[in-house]
């Protein structure tokens, strides 16, 4: 059971904008800033956003995050069929001591 | 360019042990932190353990506190993971990965390598 909570699925036609929830509490996302990984079929994860809102160099500017409080969303606007893949949220969390992820959401491109 | 190169990943009884190695190029690897994170069958990533640019500082999940050793070798551009006392919970596809400066994040990742601990 993770900590950060995401919903397991989400769905939405090419060109739409979607938007992905990670809740979390005070020793986690209410404490430290937010990642977002996209994770396609059979790779490694992809590191989409840091420090809840900035991309590395290559991410297009499609993706944005943001975070308010104990939770962060990820946005992916003019969906593409290659966003299809897993999304996770990470923190890192003071009461493991450790990095936490989110269950993930897998996202299908209708 | 960065790669990071995972390998060591093998079929082991409970109770057995293991070595995965992550060989680092194209980047000042004494200059970053690295962790382990794995992957279970069908399951989401998990956090496994972390270590500092010099070594010095370990992080380890509850999971595997007291039976993984994260180490590293500034010398050679590795990474390295000991798994002792493997469970069946262990079965995971293992990945390396680079912590970007300052932020828990980790902007590099290596191919994964899979263990698989099972009698």
């Amino acid at each position: 059971q993770s900590v950060l909570t995401q919903p397991p699925s989400a769905s939405a036609t090419p060109g739409q904008r979607v938007t992905f929830s990670c809740s979390g509490g005070s020793s986690n996302i209410g404490s430290y800033s937010v990642t977002w990984y996209q994770q396609l079929p059979r790779t490694a994860p992809k590191l989409l956003i840091y420090n809840s809102n900035q991309r590395p160099s290559g991410v297009p500017d499609r993706f944005s995050g943001s975070k308010s409080g104990t939770s962060a969303s990820l946005a992916i606007s003019g969906l593409q069929s290659e966003d299809e893949a897993d999304y996770y949220c990470a923190a890192w969390d003071d009461r493991v001591n450790g990095v936490i992820f989110g269950g993930g959401t897998k996202l299908t491109v209708l | 360019e960065v790669q990071l190169l995972d390998s060591g990943g093998d079929l082991k009884h409970p109770g057995g042990s293991l070595r995965l190695s992550c060989e680092a190029s194209g980047f000042t690897f004494s200059s970053y932190a690295m962790i382990w994170v794995r992957q279970a069958p069908g399951e989401g990533l998990e956090w496994v353990s972390g270590i500092s640019e010099s070594g010095t500082s370990t992080y380890y999940a509850n999971s595997v506190k007291g039976r993984f050793t994260i180490s590293r070798d500034n010398y050679k551009n590795t990474l390295s993971l000991q798994l002792n006392s493997l469970r069946s919970e262990d079965t995971a596809v293992y990945y390396c990965a680079r912590r970007v400066p300052t932020y828990w994040a980790f902007d590099y990742w290596g191919q994964g390598t899979l263990v698989t601990v099972s009698s």
